[in-house]
């Protein structure tokens, strides 16, 4: 497999659910994201990992917990989640960024998520 | 007000037409510049990726960043169908990337 992946493509769950995301990157990247992408808003970045450590939390509900176990793969557990919780989330991949160099962000296809 | 601002549209051209994609923003620290097109039940895809100001072309896509003004914009030439998506701008400051909340594409054959 190449690029992002994500799993799973859709969750629908209970406000009362424990359930994850995973996000796998076949790029070589050490740098990892998760975004929130509502209906007719911007994404919201989430979190940020280099080199497996959180580097930012944007602040975000206690109820998203991330995990990085290494550059590769990326987590996102949630629990006791909300219907405003309900939107697609995205998992994005680069190279760390530097001072002097931008590195593009290349994202994985989502997962879709229903809160009930 | 907003970082970034982009018209939510929808924006719709016949096959053929030039399309032109625009976002302003507020911070000019901001220095690299891209614009990610995104289809329904898909991740957004980069596709055009600025350094400053100034003009970049690929194939049909040409991106021109104006940062007096701070102003960007997307051309597509001759637009297909298969362009029919929402665009995202973006823009970047270290970490931190800012996104508008996209223009819905529709191009009509």
């Amino acid at each position: 497999e190449t690029g992002v992946t994500q799993t799973p493509r859709h969750l629908v769950m209970g406000m009362t659910n424990k359930k994850s995301l995973k996000c796998e990157q076949h790029l070589g990247h050490n740098a990892m994201y998760w975004y929130k992408q509502s209906a007719k808003k911007p994404l919201e970045l989430m979190f940020v990992y280099n080199f497996k450590e959180q580097t930012e939390n944007n602040s975000v509900p206690s109820r998203f917990s991330p995990e990085c176990p290494n550059s590769s793969h990326l987590f996102l557990h949630l629990h006791t989640l909300q219907p405003e919780d309900s939107a697609l989330y995205l998992c994005a991949s680069s190279q760390v960024q530097t001072l002097y160099s931008n590195q593009p962000q290349h994202f994985g296809d989502g997962t879709r998520l229903s809160i009930l | 007000q907003k970082e970034v601002e982009q018209d939510p549209g929808p924006l719709s051209v016949p096959e053929g037409a030039i399309v032109s994609l625009n976002c302003t923003y507020s911070n000019s620290a901001f220095q690299y510049f891209m614009w990610y097109r995104q289809y329904s039940r898909k991740g957004p895809e980069l596709l055009m990726y600025t350094y400053s100001s100034g003009n970049k072309e690929d194939g049909r896509f040409t991106a021109q960043v104006d940062k007096s003004s701070k102003y960007i914009s997307l051309f597509i030439r001759d637009s297909q169908p298969s362009d029919s998506a929402t665009y995202l701008c973006a823009m970047q400051d270290g970490n931190k990337l800012v996104f508008g909340a996209g223009t819905i594409l529709r191009v009509k054959s």
